[in-house]
């Protein structure tokens, strides 16, 4: 089946050590975003990449880093220097101008 | 700056009630518009979308949606809504020029009262 598998759906990390969200596609979407969701605030986007080696900041890019080094990947490190990173982060991807797939997500819990 | 404004965050209605929820955004070129729903338990999808043409779009589930280019809105509207309507609704925003780029609202939970 196509889709978007983000893993884990769970992941707790001690303050202060970086963690890394997957997140991959098989539906050979060229484009590929990294959203957090946080009760009352809606999704906030925080990288998109519309085409392989390339990616963009979003409005809250900062304390994370992203790579996209093939079509189908595209994970997010969430950094020591993000300042509230537990949240709950859904990826998605898209053809071009329509997003239609977004993963299950994954709560990031760090205590 | 550019933004995507939601203006009620919690609606509760009973069934058959219609519903209107309101979308504003302010962005200065050329927009494709979507409204997004996730129901409890579930993925995000995609309801409904405008990207030219009638200014009137109809989704999924009976749900319609009208872009008035001089209010900067995209209102979703249901004459009657469902129980199974309960969700919580997305209204996002992207430049044509820079698509990108995609935009959502705060999110309005809606509930709907048997």
């Amino acid at each position: 089946d196509g889709g978007i598998t983000q893993s884990p759906k769970y992941l707790f990390r001690k303050e202060g050590q970086n963690v890394t969200l997957s997140c991959e596609q098989n539906l050979n979407h060229d484009a590929m975003y990294w959203y957090r969701q946080d009760p009352g605030q809606g999704l906030r986007l925080i990288y998109y990449s519309q085409i392989v080696n390339d990616f963009q900041k979003g409005d809250i890019a900062e304390g994370y880093s992203v790579s996209r080094e093939k079509k189908e990947s595209f994970p997010l490190t969430v950094t020591s220097a993000q300042k509230n990173p537990t949240a709950f982060y859904l990826c998605a991807s898209s053809p071009g101008q329509l997003i239609t797939f977004f993963g299950q997500g994954t709560r990031l819990t760090v205590v | 700056a550019q933004s995507v404004s939601q203006h009620n965050h919690h609606v509760i209605l009973s069934e058959a009630a219609s519903l209107e929820l309101g979308c504003n955004y302010s962005y200065g070129g050329t927009v494709n518009l979507f409204w997004y729903v996730q129901y409890p338990g579930q993925h995000l999808q995609l309801l409904l979308k405008y990207f030219s043409g009638d200014p009137l779009v109809k989704g999924i589930k009976g749900f319609e949606a009208e872009f008035i280019k001089s209010k900067f809105s995209f209102n979703l509207r249901k004459p009657s809504v469902q129980w199974s309507d309960t969700a919580e609704y997305f209204c996002a925003v992207t430049l044509t020029d820079s698509w990108g780029k995609f935009q959502f609202g705060a999110g309005t939970q809606v509930v709907v009262t048997p």
